[in-house]
């Protein structure tokens, strides 16, 4: 089956540490985002990727870094700069067709204490 | 740049009709998307409006008035299974880059 997942669905870190977080898809989309999600709000661009090797900064790219080595990851890392780094992390991916749908992975939901 | 207002919260009862309304100001038109988020899982595809009208998907229906800067998802013969957000969308500097509202929760009782 095609899909996104995200690896882990949990995730405990203590503060000052780096942390990265899983995405892969086999759905041969070019487009890759991720998102943080914070109680009560909407989904906010953090980073994304139009092509393999290239990714620009979303909304909010402060204290995070991406790499888009392979078509199929995208990997998030959560650095130590992050002020606020607990939150539920969402993945997703797309063609660039013309209704532009994105699909989205399961999510990580990263605790920083 | 864009805005997107929605409802926080609504509620209905089982059976019922309800419309969650989006309304939206964005510097060039791409089309509306509509998504549905059950808590603590990924938002799923429910949507997408690029001309103006109605379009009907089963118990969904979505609509779009361009000149408004309007859209309105309807939910028909309520189930409890539709208590969700629903996650208005559009994008943004180009097709791949979308803006959310901040969602609707919807609250289905019996």
């Amino acid at each position: 089956d095609g899909g996104i997942t995200q690896s882990p669905k949990y995730l405990f870190r203590k503060e000052g540490q780096n942390v990265t977080l899983s995405c892969e898809q086999n759905l041969n989309h070019d487009a890759m985002y991720w998102y943080r999600q914070d109680p009560g709000q909407g989904l906010r661009l953090i980073y994304y990727s139009q092509i393999v090797n290239d990714f620009q900064k979303g909304d909010i790219a402060e204290g995070y870094s991406v790499s888009r080595e392979k078509k199929e990851s995208f990997p998030l890392t959560v650095t130590s700069a992050q002020k606020n780094p607990t939150a539920f992390y969402l993945c997703a991916s797309s063609t660039r067709q013309l209704s532009y749908e994105q699909y989205f992975g399961p999510g990580t939901r990263l605790t920083v204490t | 740049g864009q805005n997107i207002d929605q409802p926080t919260e609504m509620t209905a009862t089982e059976g019922a009709i309800v419309q969650i309304n989006c309304t939206y100001q964005t510097s060039g038109f791409n089309g509306l998307f509509w998504y549905q988020q059950h808590a603590g899982e990924a938002p799923t595809f429910l949507s997408y409006n690029v001309l103006d009208g109605l379009e009907e998907k089963g118990r969904f229906s979505s609509f779009l008035s361009r000149s408004k800067g309007y859209s309105y998802l309807l939910l028909k013969e309520l189930q409890m299974k539709d208590s969700a957000s629903y996650l208005c969308a559009v994008p943004r500097g180009g097709f791949q880059k979308l803006v959310f509202g901040t969602g609707t929760r919807l609250l289905v009782s019996p």
